[in-house]
């Protein structure tokens, strides 16, 4: 069964700390997608990244980064000398790309992430 | 481009009311979905659709009833609003193809009382 965990309920930190959340997943597809989602304050869902189940490569775009290893099922991410505005909840979510798949999503049930100045 | 729409943002509901919760999307897409988020939790999927005339149930769907008449629209229908049924309401939708990323709206916070 398909199933996203996202160990780390509320992470609290100081502005310029250096934060991991991580994302542990499971699925039986061998082909399948990974996805990173924001939440601020305001509400809306903010597409992060996407990452295929045949790149394995890690992806750094400015202050964030990714770690994707399949050997143990995890998709972490990385927010590196962390600001105020990047507290909001994070989620993590699978999609498997077998035939039949109606593309949906199994999302994580998120975390919070405070950065205190 | 709009991107996906709702309307409307806020609604307060009597017990037993109904509404209609509306979404639209400017992209050509085939793939619709209807979540909500409950405080403090992730998203439940509550209806989808692969395309117009094409529905199916998600995790949560008792309570709810959709449509899709066309490729734009993909309306939420609430009968006998319920207080379990407070929450906020997102619409999303995607490509065809496998891996698509899930575009969302700004959602929508309703309140039964």
């Amino acid at each position: 069964a398909q199933k996203v965990t996202q160990a780390q309920t509320e992470i609290s930190v100081v502005e310029k700390e250096d934060v991991t959340l991580d994302c542990v997943y499971e699925t039986r597809d061998t082909t399948y997608y990974l996805f990173w989602y924001k939440q601020p304050p305001s509400g809306e869902l903010v597409f992060l990244i996407r990452r295929n189940s045949f790149d394995e490569q890690n992806e750094i775009s400015g202050r964030y980064s990714w770690n994707f290893q399949k050997s143990t099922s995890s998709f972490n991410f990385t927010i590196t000398a962390s600001q105020v505005v990047d507290s909001a909840v994070y989620f993590c979510a699978l999609s498997e790309a077998g035939a039949g798949n109606n593309r949906k999503l199994i999302w994580g049930l998120g975390t919070s992430l405070a950065v205190n100045p | 481009n709009a991107g996906v729409t709702q309307t409307p943002k806020f609604r307060i509901l009597k017990i037993g009311q109904s509404m209609t919760l509306q979404c639209a999307q400017d992209m050509n897409h085939n793939y619709m979905y209807w979540y909500r988020q409950d405080p403090g939790m992730g998203l439940k999927l509550i209806y989808y659709s692969v395309g117009a005339g094409i529905t199916d149930k998600g995790e949560v769907p008792n309570g709810y009833n959709v449509s899709r008449s066309t490729t734009e629209d993909f309306p939420l229908r609430l009968e006998l609003a319920a207080p379990s049924q407070t929450s906020v309401y997102f619409c999303a939708s995607s490509y065809r193809t496998s891996g698509s990323m899930q575009f969302f709206g700004p959602g929508t916070r309703l309140t039964v009382l």
